[in-house]
């Protein structure tokens, strides 16, 4: 079975600064892809990158991008000038490419942003 | 377009109670499921349908229902409520093909006591 671990529980930044979440995955998939969401105080789930694991290039959205490194089953997420609407829970999730597409979530990483 | 929606936001029940969780999406998605969020565990796979009339269990399925009737509609219903079950409940849907996005209810708190 599939599994996500997001060993930072909580991590805080001075806002402005760049700060990066940590999550590692295990899997015999050779087939997947990878998400980072974001939820807020809100508590609405929101997505923030996806990695689809047959590229190579690592995924960049504005100021969030992501170091994909597949051998060693590892994705983390870097936030360049953190912003303090950046403060949230985020999570890390895998989805199989095939057969049953059903998302595995890491256990959350909350950030703060200090001003 | 409302994406996906949930009703109640949030619920109170007794032990034992019965409560049906609605999840509806106006996307045409054909993949739909329900999660739940317990504090320290992230989201965990309760149930998920591939489409209408085909339903399937996820990683914590004890103590809930699902059908799916329509493409629209997936609710979730609990028969015997315990308060083992207080969580936070996440619908979410997407499509079959393409990016593999899912797109996420606002969730129902419900609390069992």
């Amino acid at each position: 079975a599939q599994t996500v671990t997001q060993s930072q529980p909580e991590m805080s930044v001075q806002e402005a600064e760049t700060v990066t979440l940590s999550c590692t995955y295990d899997t015999s998939e050779s087939d997947y892809y990878l998400f980072w969401y974001k939820q807020p105080p809100s508590r609405q789930m929101i997505l923030v990158i996806r990695q689809e694991a047959y590229k190579q290039q690592n995924a960049t959205e504005n100021r969030f991008s992501v170091n994909f490194q597949k051998a060693a089953k590892s994705f983390s997420l870097k936030i360049s000038d953190s912003q303090l609407g950046d403060a949230a829970m985020y999570f890390c999730a895998y989805g199989r490419s095939q057969g049953a597409q059903k998302l595995v979530f890491g256990q959350g990483t909350r950030l703060t942003i200090n001003p | 377009n409302a994406g996906v929606t949930q009703t109640p936001k949030f619920q109170v029940l007794k032990t034992g109670q019965s409560m049906t969780l609605q999840c509806a999406q106006d996307m045409n998605h054909e993949y739909m499921s329900w999660y739940r969020q317990d504090p320290g565990m992230g989201l965990r796979l309760i149930h998920y349908s591939v489409g209408a009339g085909i339903t399937d269990q996820g990683e914590v399925p004890n103590g809930y229902n699902v059908s799916r009737s329509t493409t629209e509609d997936f609710p979730l219903r609990l028969l015997s409520a315990a308060p083992s079950q207080t969580s936070v409940y996440f619908c979410a849907s997407r499509r079959t093909s393409g990016t593999y996005e899912q797109y996420f209810g606002p969730g129902t708190r419900l609390t069992v006591t």
